[in-house]
Formats: C-alpha cells, sequence, structure tokens
C-alpha cells in the first residue's frame, strides 16, 4: 500500500462546476496535510495547508480532512481553465521530518 | 523578491560523469530539501537538511551526495553510481522541518545522454 494514494485521473469539468480531489493516506497519527498545483513542466505551487478535522476554506479552494477516515479532499468551486493542472497530496511523515506526497491527480476544465 | 532559484534548467549528463545542481534561496529558511519526480510517480526525497552543516538521507540517496555549508546553498551532486538519472529534480526549503509547507525552486530537468 502507498503512503499517500490519489487517483490520477484525469478529471475532467466543465467551467464553473466543482472539482472534487481525494486523497487517503496510511500513517494513521500523521497531523499535518497539504495540497499543491503543479502545472505542466513546473514545479509544485502550496495551496493549502490543513491540520484539523473538517473544513478550511481560501478562496475558492476548500480542504476537508477527516482524520479517522484518513482522508483529506479538496474542492475547487468555481472551476477555471486556469485551474488546469495535476493536484499533489502531501503529508507529514511521522517525526516531522519529511512530507510523502501522492503521485498526483490531473484535472482538466473544460471552456 | 524571496525565493528559491535552480541551475541549471536543463543538464545533459554522458554515462560515468558526475554532474552538480545548483540550488539557493533567500528565504532565510533553516530547511532544505531535494525531490525528484519521474513521470507517473510522486515526488520522492533524496536529501534534506534542517541547518547549516547537517543532512540527512532520504527515500532514494543511493547515486546522490549533498553538501549544506550555507545557509542559503544545499547542492546535488549526482554521481556515476546513480543508475538512472534521468529525472525532473525539484529543490525545495521551508522555515523549519515540522508542519511547514514547501516553496519549491523551478527545477532541473536531468538527461542521460
Amino acid at each position: 500500500q502507498k503512503e499517500v494514494e490519489q487517483n490520477s485521473g484525469p478529471l475532467s469539468v466543465p467551467e464553473g462546476a466543482i472539482a472534487s480531489l481525494n486523497c487517503t493516506y496510511s500513517d494513521r497519527v500523521s497531523q499535518s496535510f497539504f495540497w499543491y498545483r503543479q502545472y505542466s513542466g513546473k514545479s509544485p505551487e502550496l495551496i493549502m495547508s490543513i491540520y484539523s478535522n473538517g473544513d478550511k476554506e481560501d478562496g475558492r479552494f476548500t480542504a476537508q480532512l477527516n482524520k479517522a477516515s484518513q482522508y483529506v479532499s479538496l474542492l475547487i468551486r468555481d472551476s477555471q481553465p486556469s485551474d488546469s493542472a495535476t493536484y499533489l497530496c502531501a503529508v507529514l511523515h511521522t517525526g516531522g521530518f519529511k512530507t510523502i506526497f501522492g503521485a498526483g491527480t490531473r484535472l482538466f476544465v473544460k471552456a | 523578491d524571496g525565493g528559491i532559484t535552480q541551475s541549471p534548467k536543463y543538464l545533459f549528463r554522458k554515462e560515468g560523469q558526475n554532474v552538480t545542481l545548483s540550488c539557493e534561496q533567500n528565504l532565510n529558511h533553516d530547511a532544505m530539501y531535494w525531490y525528484r519526480q519521474d513521470p507517473g510517480q510522486g515526488l520522492r526525497l533524496i536529501y534534506y537538511s534542517q541547518i547549516v552543516n547537517d543532512f540527512q538521507k532520504g527515500d532514494i540517496a543511493e547515486g546522490y551526495s549533498v553538501s549544506r555549508e550555507k545557509k542559503e546553498s544545499f547542492p546535488l551532486t549526482v554521481t556515476s553510481a546513480q543508475k538512472n538519472p534521468t529525472a525532473f529534480y525539484l529543490c525545495a526549503s521551508s522555515l523549519r522541518t515540522g508542519d511547514y509547507g514547501y516553496t519549491f525552486g523551478s527545477g532541473t530537468r536531468l538527461t542521460v545522454v
């Protein structure tokens, strides 16, 4: 079992719709979770971090965390073509010294 | 503006050759990291450094070496012992190790020719 698992996609949504990206992790005691956006050929960019169960909103982005289910998700409201990218889920490893990344979900937003 | 600078953007290595990838940051971050990204795979940790003059092996350190003589700089050497070095190499930094997200450099694409 991979430590951080994501559906590779591609996930295709129409412009203006809500995109829902999901991630599961194996380390039950993980405490810190991150979402990065990576455009094709570019480096990742941090867009959200979440540490407590529940929802965290930042503009059009909402991160959701359920530690009991070992599940973290990212919702993108009013999706735009410029949101088309690969979204990487990342989990801080127990011990706090390194972050484990999922392989990413490719999102396409159709105009 | 603060950030992380990686160079070169593209690098070609011949068989049996060592090459060094540069990573410089002016964010005053203590922690620095090197990750490797292959198509369809997540980022894999090569080395990390929590503080100057200290660094630790990550999950795939074989065939790589690093140094951290200055807070701002964390160069990565890909040695001839790394048998499959073709990949996208990403340097990152964070304020400290722990509950902090990373700032990434723009990456170096290394190709064996």
